[in-house]
């Protein structure tokens, strides 16, 4: 099955600094690669998303590059304000073919932004 | 509006307990799933469905079951709760596999 790996575990940056999360995959097959932001106390929420077919999105201050390759997918978060403070996840589809798809969850990153 | 509810948001349960978890959605949606999250660990995937009375096995299946009787409810059973099942319990539906996953609030269960 799919393996997702995120790397750092912890991340601290001052604010307005970028801050960037990295993820790898085992399956080359994937190809959807959501992003989640939980704060803390709070209910994952999606973030952002890519698929396989897009290199890079962008949605004001955060983007996601896909690099089908080497099998990682980045966010990147600019100007990064303390509400930014959080632990963010991100997943892969597995494409598992002996049953249905399904997401893998990375371990987390967990953000402080200092002011 | 998605809404989400799960029926605690905390729970005290012995060891050897059954305990039930509930979890609603509201946006008529066909996939639920039910994931455990502890430090550390991320979040993992124990049972999901893609359709009334379907099931599949997540990641972490044992010690568990689960029901869905109907579209809007899934249900998670441990059949005998045991100590390392203490943990948070999130619930979460999307239309599609490939669409947004709404979460519900979390239960804490903590089996003594």
């Amino acid at each position: 099955g799919e393996n997702v790996e995120q790397h750092p575990s912890t991340l601290s940056v001052q604010e307005g600094d970028s801050a960037v999360i990295k993820c790898t995959y085992s399956d080359s097959a994937s190809n959807y690669f959501p992003w989640y932001k939980q704060e803390l106390g709070k209910r994952p929420q999606l973030i952002i998303d890519i698929r396989s077919n897009v290199g890079e999105k962008k949605d004001q201050r955060i983007a996601v590059t896909l690099n089908k390759t080497a099998k990682h997918f980045s966010l990147h978060i600019t100007e990064t304000q303390p509400e930014d403070s959080a632990v963010y996840f991100c997943a892969a589809i597995d494409p598992y073919q002996g049953g249905s798809e399904k997401l893998v969850f990375g371990k987390g990153t967990k953000l402080t932004v200092n002011p | 509006d998605v809404k989400v509810t799960q029926s605690s948001r905390y729970l005290v349960k012995r060891t050897g307990e059954k305990v039930f978890l509930e979890c609603v959605q509201d946006m008529d949606h066909e996939n639920m799933f039910w994931y455990r999250q502890d430090p550390g660990l991320g979040l993992r995937l124990i049972y999901f469905s893609y359709d009334v009375k379907m099931k599949e096995k997540g990641d972490i299946p044992e010690g568990y079951s689960v029901s869905r009787e109907k579209k809007e409810r899934f249900s998670l059973i441990l059949e005998s709760a045991s100590t390392n099942q203490t943990s948070m319990y999130l619930c979460a539906s999307s239309l599609r596999i490939y669409n947004e996953q709404f979460f519900g609030p979390g239960t804490r269960l903590t089996v003594l």
